[in-house]
């Protein structure tokens, strides 16, 4: 069983679509996360949820819009896409401790690439 | 908050050779480190994590690191490289209020036949 799932696995669309990405996590966790991974394999945080409320918003433009519609998924939708957002999208989950030590489970990725 | 600096975008090794990536994290203690390896083409996995206490870290697939105050470093190594060890290798530090962990440039590991 596959820990933490994320579809599509590749997208490639056109500028100006809108598309989501979804993210299932089996693990029981009550934190989830999206990470952003680009050409050069930097990985940044983008949000974070814990048990369906938003804790983490980094500076994201606001066509990033994520969703959680319990604390088992969390998905990520992207309107008016432009060039720049082609990169490898990770969802993620965690247990959730306060000092820090928590290990986090990545699911495969995303490729998205902008046309 | 704290971060981390992994030197190194690129390290190339034989097969059979030590390993040693770097990276140093930048200020306080951190009460926690970890180790990532990114596969091609698949999300990252934990290889090890520094908690406070012990300073030699045992992960997966015979790596371990040494975590050295004096030296603000948390250096990956492993005895002798594998063909299959080629990945990318991500340090990590709980960072901010809310811990979230901020990776380090990761790098990549090449294994020469």
């Amino acid at each position: 069983d596959t820990a933490v799932s994320q579809t599509p696995k590749y997208l490639v669309t056109q500028m100006g679509n809108d598309k989501s990405i979804k993210c299932e996590q089996n693990l029981g966790h009550d934190t989830m996360y999206w990470y952003k991974q680009d050409s050069k394999k930097f990985l940044k945080i983008m949000f974070s949820y814990n048990n369906k409320e938003l804790i983490i918003n980094e500076t994201v433009p606001n066509r990033f819009s994520p969703k959680s519609p319990d604390k088992a998924h969390l998905n990520l939708h992207i309107n008016s896409l432009e060039l720049g957002d082609s990169a490898v999208y990770f969802c993620a989950s965690s247990q959730r401790r306060v000092t820090g030590g928590n290990t986090i489970y990545f699911g495969e990725g995303s490729w998205l690439t902008v046309v | 908050a704290q971060s981390v600096t992994q030197l190194g975008s690129h390290v190339s090794v034989s097969e059979g050779a030590l390993v040693l990536l770097r990276c140093n994290y930048s200020s306080s203690v951190p009460p926690y480190l970890f180790w990532y390896v990114q596969y091609p083409n698949q999300g990252l996995q934990l290889l090890l994590k520094y908690t406070t206490g012990a300073t030699l870290v045992k992960g997966i697939n015979g790596f371990e690191a040494e975590f050295k105050k004096s030296e603000t470093s948390f250096h990956l190594t492993k005895p002798s490289a594998h063909m299959s060890d080629a990945a990318e290798y991500f340090c990590a530090v709980p960072s901010g209020g809310s811990y979230i962990p901020t990776f380090g440039r990761g790098t990549s590991l090449i294994v020469h036949p």
